[in-house]
């Protein structure tokens, strides 16, 4: 069974602070993607991964940076957190080459 | 205009009816996935068709590639399958574009 892990479930942050998401999987994929969710707005991609060191900006990057330094591991930074990026974060991976996508539990992320 | 759109957007019925969720998309795609989102965040794959149609258990998904339109039917609904449902078409090789999902509420 493939298992894509995040850090946290709930992580309420202060408004300028330095967020860290961690999303650990354990099926040797090379792709892996950051989401959030908003109602009525559905998953948004922020982030995609396909190799160590590889990353590639997805529709809503601005505000957001990744990592990606070992293969089973891809992490999301907030340089300096704002209320607009409260925000349910799910992190996905998949083999290279597929588009069946694996996800994680999801972090919500309140900043006030 | 989403290149994948989904109706309803919220969706409340009694135990037992019959459920359509609809979902259309704008690209031209190979194949298209249903996915369950449980209350908590976890979301798991239902479905990935191309053709025809596909059954499990009371779940059942049909696609028209032709006229770029999918649903997804749940027979005999239970309160357990409240979930928020999404559908998904491919973008590019590796990706996915994800419709706004439907919320589903069965009250017993």
């Amino acid at each position: 069974d493939v298992k894509v892990t995040q850090s946290s479930r709930y992580l309420v942050k202060r408004t300028g602070e330095k967020v860290f998401l961690e999303c650990v999987q354990d099926m040797d994929h090379e792709n892996m993607f950051w989401y959030r969710q908003d109602p009525g707005l559905g998953l948004r991609l922020i982030y995609f991964s396909y190799d160590v060191k590889m990353k590639e900006k997805g529709d809503i990057p601005e505000g957001y940076s990744v990592s990606r330094e070992k293969k089973e591991r891809f992490s999301l930074i907030l340089e300096s957190a704002s209320t607009n990026q409260t925000s349910m974060y799910l992190c996905a991976s998949s083999l290279y080459g597929s588009v069946e996508q694996y996800f994680g539990p999801g972090t919500r992320l309140t900043v006030t | 205009k989403n290149e994948v759109e989904q109706s309803p957007q919220n969706l409340t019925a009694q135990e037992g009816e019959f459920i359509t969720i609809n979902c259309s998309y704008s690209v031209g795609i190979s194949a298209l996935h249903w996915l369950q989102q449980h209350p908590g965040g976890g979301i798991v794959s239902l479905f990935m068709l191309s053709s025809g149609k596909k059954k499990h258990g009371r779940l059942i998904a049909t696609i028209n590639i032709q006229e770029k339109h999918s649903s997804l039917h749940i027979t005999a609904s239970h309160p357990r399958d409240s979930a928020v449902y999404i559908c998904a078409a491919p973008r590019g090789a590796q990706k996915l574009v994800f419709g706004q999902g439907t919320r589903l509420t069965i009250n017993p």
